[in-house]
């Protein structure tokens, strides 16, 4: 596609619940990003991947979060036991192979995850 | 660790006034980005600076490198209702692993 897509624009969940939420990012970006946002906040970094592999994953907050990018296009975060903290909209981002810290995000219109 | 920290967190400004945001990292940045986010939209990428003391400009739009690297500046000259969003910085960590947001300048513009 055109752009960065991220499935479901809008979860519901209860808490304990488990949820995966998916982006699908621009054809040939080899650099994707997770991040979180919070209403009112900069978006708080998640995981990174370049390819298959998770880069860096220092910003999942615990592990109950976990990312996958299996053939290095589309990936799912998913997040079990669901606690009512973890809502918040879900950003991915994706960008070409980075050199030297260079190029810009694109970013996802974002998942919102709503935990009861 | 690494801090971005913008301020101030609020602007509201009559239309045609100026607005500047201003971005201060805790540590030197090899570069640094600004993002606008509209409401309920998604962070968009403004520009990319690189150099030391290096500044760019984009219509009404001016950025700012600092010369140490540590800190930078966007201003809008008189600013339009179009301009109503949410500004953020952003610099990498020294492995350019990540991205680090900084906390954002909500602009109001008041016709």
């Amino acid at each position: 596609g055109a752009g960065v897509s991220q499935t479901p624009s809008n979860k519901v969940t209860e808490k304990g619940k488990y949820v995966e939420l998916r982006c699908d990012p621009i054809s040939g970006h080899t650099a994707l990003y997770w991040y979180r946002q919070s209403l009112g906040q900069g978006p708080e970094f998640l995981i990174y991947f370049q390819g298959t592999g998770a880069a860096d994953d220092s910003g999942l907050p615990n592990d109950r979060f976990f990312a996958v990018r299996p053939e290095g296009s589309v990936s799912t975060l998913k997040i079990q036991r669901t606690e009512r903290g973890d809502s918040a909209v879900y950003l991915c981002a994706s960008s070409l192979l980075r050199v030297r810290n260079t190029g810009e995000l694109f970013f996802g219109e974002g998942s919102r995850l709503t935990v009861l | 660790g690494q801090q971005v920290m913008q301020i101030p967190q609020y602007q509201h400004v009559q239309e045609g006034e100026d607005f500047t945001t201003y971005c201060n990292s805790s540590t030197t940045l090899s570069n640094i980005q600004w993002y606008k986010q509209r409401p309920g939209g998604h962070p968009v990428f403004l520009i990319q600076l690189v150099k030391s003391g290096e500044v760019k400009k984009q219509k009404r739009l001016t950025f700012q490198f600092g010369e140490a690297k540590k800190n930078s500046s966007l201003h809008i000259t008189a600013t339009q209702t179009t301009d109503v969003g949410t500004y953020f910085c952003a610099g990498p960590t020294d492995t350019g692993n990540q991205f680090y947001f900084g906390t954002g300048t909500s602009l109001t513009v008041i016709p």
